[in-house]
């Protein structure tokens, strides 16, 4: 059971250019995320899959897109990148259904853009 | 809407010391609180949560949290810090939506 994998680990790009995150689980979970973590902020929810097929808006959601490919994938997508998304990125997901239901988190992808 | 506040970004204590890290959180339905652990360069552990019932709750590693519904808290404890427990700490709400929101964290230095 890997849990939640991201990739790539690393990433440096210039202003400008595009990329996708891409996150897999396989824990067979309904519920997909994607934050964003800066000094002193804590995380931020950028978007999330509630269940697949559906995908809404979180906190801070400008500058993204996302793509719940299937059950198990949950793309994030920078179509023009900016310094100011310059971040971590964690993926995470849960069994959905329940206020209680633990996120499980992945290892994260960190971003320069330049 | 609900907010979660850590008081303080930085915390130090001695190998052996307790170790409080404090939360507050705001919430405008019965709140559902959790304490998530980070080490670094990895991703977030849930430690413990809250949802109903006893709210004395214990989490993994010894630590555990008090919900304490008239003061709007729920401060992570430990009686006796080890090495290992250097790491950043985050405090987080679900909201009506299923959503988590995050404090803005705390790192716990560990001083031998």
């Amino acid at each position: 059971n890997a849990g939640v994998t991201q990739t790539p680990k690393f990433q440096v790009l210039k202003t400008g250019q595009s990329m996708t995150l891409q996150c897999a689980q396989d824990m067979n979970h309904n519920s997909m995320y994607w934050y964003r973590q800066d000094p002193g902020m804590g995380l931020r929810l950028i978007y999330y899959s509630a269940s697949e097929g559906t995908t809404d808006k979180g906190e801070v959601p400008n500058g993204y897109n996302v793509s719940r490919l299937n059950k198990r994938e949950f793309s994030l997508r920078l179509e023009s990148a900016a310094p100011s998304q310059t971040s971590v990125y964690f993926c995470a997901s849960s069994d959905g259904g329940g206020r209680y239901n633990e996120q499980f988190f992945g290892p994260g992808t960190r971003l320069t853009v330049l | 809407a609900q907010s979660v506040t850590q008081l303080g970004s930085h915390v130090s204590v001695s190998e052996g010391a307790l170790v409080l890290l404090r939360c507050n959180y705001s919430s405008s339905v019965p709140p559902y609180l959790f304490w998530y652990v980070q080490y670094p360069n990895q991703g977030l552990q849930l430690l413990l949560k809250y949802t109903t019932g006893a709210t004395l709750v214990k989490g993994i590693n010894g630590f555990e949290a008090e919900f304490k519904k008239s003061e709007t808290s729920f401060h992570l404890t430990k009686p006796s810090a080890h090495m290992s427990d250097a790491a950043e700490y985050f405090c987080a709400v679900m909201d009506s939506s299923y959503k988590l929101i995050f404090g803005s964290g705390t790192r716990l230095l560990v001083r031998p």
